[in-house]
């Protein structure tokens, strides 16, 4: 069956430092893979898009790099900052509808 | 623009009441989602709708019913509510789907508990 995984302990990391989130996937082949960022209370909110035959994508302090040989997408938030503290959610699309991984919660120390 | 809005905020029922949720979106979308979020489960689509007057079954439909009378608002009913329907409620809406323009935007949610 199709899987996503993402890491369900939380990232802790200093302020300053290059935060690296994971998301895993098998028995899938998405055409595209979305990030999402989610907040206490609140809805996600879309961050980026980057397609199948895209390797890396970046906006501002954010990139994101999708390995379909590995099956795997890496989100970077570099110079990270405590207002960077959130739950990221990584959503794949094979073909209509995204499939959304259960995130990963980020805690960045001042 | 007010985007995605959903009502109520927060709900509270008793079991086998019922309900209905609002969602609405002022940005012409094709396409809009309700969702549920558990802890530890993350969002599972529950029903979707691909343009006024259709709608299609997600990963988790049951015990729940939805319309799409209006372009611009999806509701989601619950005919006879259960403890196990206690969840947060999200709605979605997003331009397309399986292309570029797919970023969904969400509301803010529902609270909703079954006692």
């Amino acid at each position: 069956s199709q899987k996503i995984e993402q890491n369900s302990e939380a990232l802790n990391i200093q302020e300053g430092k290059t935060a690296t989130l994971t998301c895993n996937y098998t028995n899938y082949s998405p055409a595209y893979l979305q990030w999402y960022r989610q907040d206490p209370g609140r809805g996600p909110v879309f961050l980026l898009l980057i397609r199948e035959n895209e390797k890396e994508k970046r906006k501002e302090r954010l990139k994101v790099t999708f390995d379909t040989t590995l099956k795997q997408s890496l989100f970077h938030i570099t110079a990270s900052q405590p207002a960077d503290s959130a739950t990221y959610l990584c959503a794949l699309e094979g073909g209509y509808i995204p499939t959304f991984g259960r995130g990963t919660s980020l805690i960045v120390h001042p | 623009n007010a985007g995605v809005t959903q009502t109520p905020k927060f709900r509270v029922l008793k079991t086998g009441q019922s309900m209905t949720l609002l969602c609405a979106q002022d940005m012409n979308h094709e396409y809009m989602y309700w969702y549920r979020q558990d802890p530890g489960m993350g969002l599972r689509l529950i029903h979707y709708s691909v343009g006024e007057g259709t709608t299609a079954k997600g990963e988790v439909p049951d015990g729940y019913n939805v319309s799409r009378l209006k372009k611009q608002n999806f509701l989601l009913g619950l005919e006879s509510a259960a403890p196990s329907q206690t969840s947060v409620y999200f709605c979605a809406s997003s331009y397309s789907a399986g292309g570029s323009y797919n970023e969904q935007f969400f509301g803010p949610g529902t609270r909703l508990t079954v006692l």
